[in-house]
């Protein structure tokens, strides 16, 4: 079993829609969370690090539940260009990545 | 901006033979790992270093070497390519610690093994 699980989707939404993507992580050792944008056959990217106390960069949100280990990505408005796969990463021992497979999100006219 | 260079970009290898995959980062950073990825696998970590002469096995690390003799370079050597080794290889490179800690990617080498 992974420890950053993620459903992978595919979640298709109408431009200007609010969509919501959840990730739980069964390390609890793991330090920090990050939300990475990955565009077709391209390298990801970091969108935002999530923190306990909620954070918010634009029409995203981010929020992170230790006691549940539950992690969330909030997308308001959502435009076209928000189409990538979204991934969930948790970071342990200070540099070790773990990586959610991933859910898809294609934002339609 | 160089941040992480990958080469090469595609590659095609028959079963059995060797090749090394190139990273190179020019922003100083401690920590360096490589990932492959796979359809509906996800980023799976391969080897990882926190410094110069420092590697450690990731979660799928057979078949690979690394080494790391230079803060900014850490190639990655496959011994004897099988077909279960095609799939598309990202290098990494980052910071050590924190929540401030942001990864930087190469742009990923595809290998196909036939």
């Amino acid at each position: 079993r992974k420890e950053v699980e993620q459903d992978p989707g595919p979640f298709n939404v109408p431009e200007g829609a609010t969509v919501a993507f959840n990730c739980t992580y069964s390390n609890s050792a793991s330090q920090s969370f990050f939300w990475y944008r990955q565009d077709c056959r391209k390298e990801p990217k970091l969108l935002m690090s999530v923190y306990s106390s909620g954070n918010e960069d634009g029409r995203f949100t981010a929020q992170l539940n230790r006691a549940s280990q539950y992690i969330s990505l909030l997308i308001r408005d959502s435009k076209l260009s928000d189409s990538a796969t979204y991934l969930c990463v948790g970071l342990r021992s200070g540099y070790a990545l773990n990586f959610g497979k991933g859910t898809s999100l294609l934002v339609t006219p | 901006n160089a941040g992480v260079t990958q080469t090469p970009k595609f590659q095609v290898l028959k079963t059995g033979q060797s090749m090394t995959l190139q990273c190179a980062q020019d922003m100083n950073h401690e920590y360096m790992s490589w990932y492959r990825q796979d359809p509906g696998m996800g980023l799976r970590l391969i080897h990882y270093s926190v410094g110069a002469g420092i590697t450690d096995q990731g979660e799928v690390p057979n078949g690979y070497n690394v080494s790391r003799s230079t803060t900014e370079d850490f190639p990655l050597r496959l011994l004897s390519a099988a077909p279960s080794q095609t799939s598309v290889y990202f290098c990494a490179s980052s910071r050590a610690g924190g929540e401030n800690t942001e990864a930087f990617f190469g742009q990923g080498t595809r290998l196909t093994v036939v």
